[in-house]
């Protein structure tokens, strides 16, 4: 059965400066989808970055990257420039397969910009 | 506007008395999906369904029933609920071209005494 995990419950990092979110995740599937979501004090679940697996090159979306490590099962999160709107539940997401399927969560890290 | 509504947004209710969670998407997409969010949990899967009258379960079906009668809802029953399925509820819709892009819904907070 396919596990994602995140290590780190809660962060902060000042605003501007740059912090990164870890992910890994288990499985034995060699073609997937990896996600992170955004969940803001308002409860709406925001997409902000999705990467296939057979894709060598890591995503990017404005100020947010992921360094996608295969081999490791390892997805992290970099958000760069953080801003005081980036205050969240950020939830990494794992999906099997080349359509949809069963969606697999990690546990979240709340993450803090400090002013 | 493109969404996926939830009613009710929040609901109190007690044990044993059937309740229906609806979620209804305006997106014309082929996949819909329930979640529920526990702290410290994450958010599990409960059902889904890949299109009309094709269902699935997720990770946590047990207690819950669902229906696809028609493209755009997919409505989370609940026979008998118990307190242990006092949660926050996301209902979720995407379609099949490629995106991949989940939408979901606003949460259903609901509280079972």
């Amino acid at each position: 059965a396919q596990t994602v995990t995140q290590s780190q419950p809660e962060m902060s990092v000042q605003e501007a400066e740059t912090v990164t979110l870890s992910c890994t995740y288990d499985t034995s599937e060699s073609n997937y989808y990896l996600f992170w979501y955004k969940q803001p004090p308002s409860r709406q679940m925001i997409l902000v970055i999705r990467q296939e697996a057979y894709k060598q090159q890591n995503a990017t979306e404005n100020r947010f990257s992921v360094n996608f490590q295969k081999a490791a099962k390892s997805f992290s999160l970099k958000i760069s420039d953080s801003q005081l709107g980036d205050t969240a539940m950020y939830f990494c997401a794992f999906m099997r397969g080349t359509s949809y399927d069963k969606v697999i969560f990690g546990p979240g890290t709340s993450l803090s910009v400090i002013p | 506007e493109a969404q996926v509504t939830q009613n009710p947004r929040y609901l109190i209710t007690v044990t044993g008395k059937k309740l229906t969670v609806t979620c209804s998407q305006n997106m014309n997409h082929e996949y819909m999906s329930w979640y529920r969010q526990d702290p410290g949990l994450g958010l599990r899967q409960i059902y889904y369904s890949m299109n009309v009258e094709v269902t699935d379960k997720g990770d946590v079906p047990e207690g819950y029933k669902v229906s696809r009668k028609e493209k755009r809802n997919f409505p989370l029953i609940l026979e008998s609920p118990s307190p242990n399925q006092t949660s926050l509820y996301f209902c979720a819709s995407s379609s099949f071209d490629g995106t991949d892009t989940q939408y979901f819904g606003p949460g259903t907070r609901l509280t079972v005494l």
